[in-house]
């Protein structure tokens, strides 16, 4: 069975390094997600892609997140300067069109110290 | 705004018991419901959409949901727990634009444990 496939499952960083997250859709999907999950909190999304366009990044810090997709497959989503808040797993999702259901990957844990 | 309650945080159940996980939504218009389910260190994995038609849902691993839409609930639902069946269950909703198009981004309740007891 296909599945979206995030790397690295585990990243510590000291506070004010720069992490990034890597993500690679079931293929052929053309809308992919990024989620921030927060222990005891439910997923909340930050940007949502539809094939390389950004289609809604309004929770999305962008002071110090950004995300891409530039060739409108697998995305990488990048936080500079890291800060201690930003401890969470760090979600990716696809799905086949823009109404389409969504399928998670596993998932980056990402520890702030 | 669209929104999902979930208002137990933990569900004990035996094993062979039946199970219920409580949702409560608040949306304007026709809603688009959603349970996953996220064992330890992974992904949520999708169980079950309620989008229209019959109002019991029938999804993975035997689970159900229903659809009530006088009290506002989707309830997840299981005949008989299985101990495999303990994992964290998230109910969600699709949000809607300010012109009544959908989105897809999903709105998350806070989740519910569910220990099933061997």
């Amino acid at each position: 069975e296909a599945e979206v496939a995030q790397s690295p499952r585990y990243k510590i960083t000291e506070k004010s390094q720069a992490v990034a997250f890597w993500c690679d859709p079931i293929s052929g999907h053309a809308t992919l997600y990024w989620y921030r999950q927060i222990l005891g909190q439910g997923p909340e999304l930050l940007v949502q892609f539809q094939d390389e366009s950004v289609v809604d990044d309004s929770q999305l810090p962008k002071d110090r997140f950004s995300a891409e997709r530039l060739k409108g497959v697998d995305s990488t989503l990048k936080i500079q300067p890291a800060e201690l808040g930003d401890s969470a797993m760090y979600l990716c999702a696809s799905s086949l069109e823009r109404t389409g259901g969504q399928y998670f990957g596993a998932g980056t844990r990402l520890s702030v110290l | 705004a669209q929104s999902v309650a979930q208002p137990e945080d933990q569900v004990n159940v035996a094993e062979g018991n039946p199970l219920t996980v409580k949702c409560t939504y608040s949306v304007s218009g026709n809603p688009y419901l959603f349970w996953y389910v996220q064992y330890p260190n992974r992904g949520l994995q999708f169980l079950l959409k309620y989008i229209t038609g019959d109002n019991l849902v029938k999804g993975s691993y035997g689970f159900e949901a229903e659809f009530n839409k006088s009290q506002t609930s989707f309830h997840l639902k299981k005949p008989s727990a299985l101990v495999s069946d303990s994992a964290l269950y998230f109910c969600a909703v699709r949000d809607m634009l300010a012109k009544g198009g959908a989105t897809n981004k999903l709105i998350f309740g806070t989740g519910t444990l569910l220990a099933v007891q061997p």
